[in-house]
């Protein structure tokens, strides 16, 4: 299972941009990058994934390093409603596409 | 349309209870998925499901625990004569194909006393 390292915390004032790292050093040409969320007692959230090229999505974008090692989540204006958990996952399309969720990046959102 | 739906919401049994722990994946979905996120930890793999092929079950932590899924939709997983430690937020993703979003259900709350 490949392996992503992202930071255990960021903050960010309400209303600007955040952007979120992932490093994946060890990831494969088969894997997908996915980003999820997950707020207190929820089940995770889709926000974005991607292969090789950066993606948009009304959510936030995804911009993907050209040797694919390593990856931004970016939320364009914070909202008090982003503080949550972020993950990185990678996920291999060709054997099943489990998730190995590290331990994400706890956002908080200062008003 | 639907989402991913999971019952109960809540369990609290016995150590040595065996417990019942359903999921219903959005209606079309081939792929199935298991997870367990123990408090304050990130989600750990249990087990997953892809159409008619036999299940990846290398997350499963012990022969306590068994899933299946009958008809290609509905999942149970069981974990027999529980004990303390299992006690978690396992949670179930279903998806469209092997390289798609997973959607997750709410998960159920299992406490195991």
């Amino acid at each position: 299972d490949a392996k992503t390292t992202q930071p255990n915390s960021m903050e960010s004032n309400e209303e600007e941009p955040v952007h979120l790292p992932c490093n994946h050093s060890t990831i494969s040409g088969t894997d997908y990058i996915h980003w999820y969320r997950q707020l207190p007692s929820q089940g995770p959230e889709y926000v974005i994934h991607g292969l090789t090229s950066n993606v948009n999505n009304r959510m936030a974008s995804l911009a993907i390093a050209e040797d694919r090692k390593s990856s931004t989540l970016i939320l364009h204006r914070a909202t008090l409603r982003d503080a949550a958990v972020y993950y990185c996952i990678l996920s291999a399309w060709n054997t099943g596409n489990q998730f190995y969720f590290g331990t994400g990046t706890s956002l908080t959102v200062i008003p | 349309g639907a989402g991913v739906s999971q019952s109960p919401s809540n369990k609290v049994t016995e150590k040595g209870k065996d417990v019942e722990l359903r999921c219903d994946p959005i209606s079309g979905h081939t792929a199935l998925y298991w997870y367990r996120q123990r408090l304050g930890q990130g989600l750990e793999f249990l087990i997953y499901f892809q159409g008619n092929s036999a299940p990846d079950k290398s997350g499963l932590p012990s022969d306590r625990f068994s899933a299946e899924r009958t008809g290609g939709s509905v999942s149970t997983l069981t974990i027999q004569r529980t004990q303390q430690e299992d006690s978690a937020v396992y949670l179930c993703a279903s998806s469209l194909g092997t390289s798609g979003p997973q959607y997750f259900g709410p998960g159920t709350r299992l406490t195991v006393t």
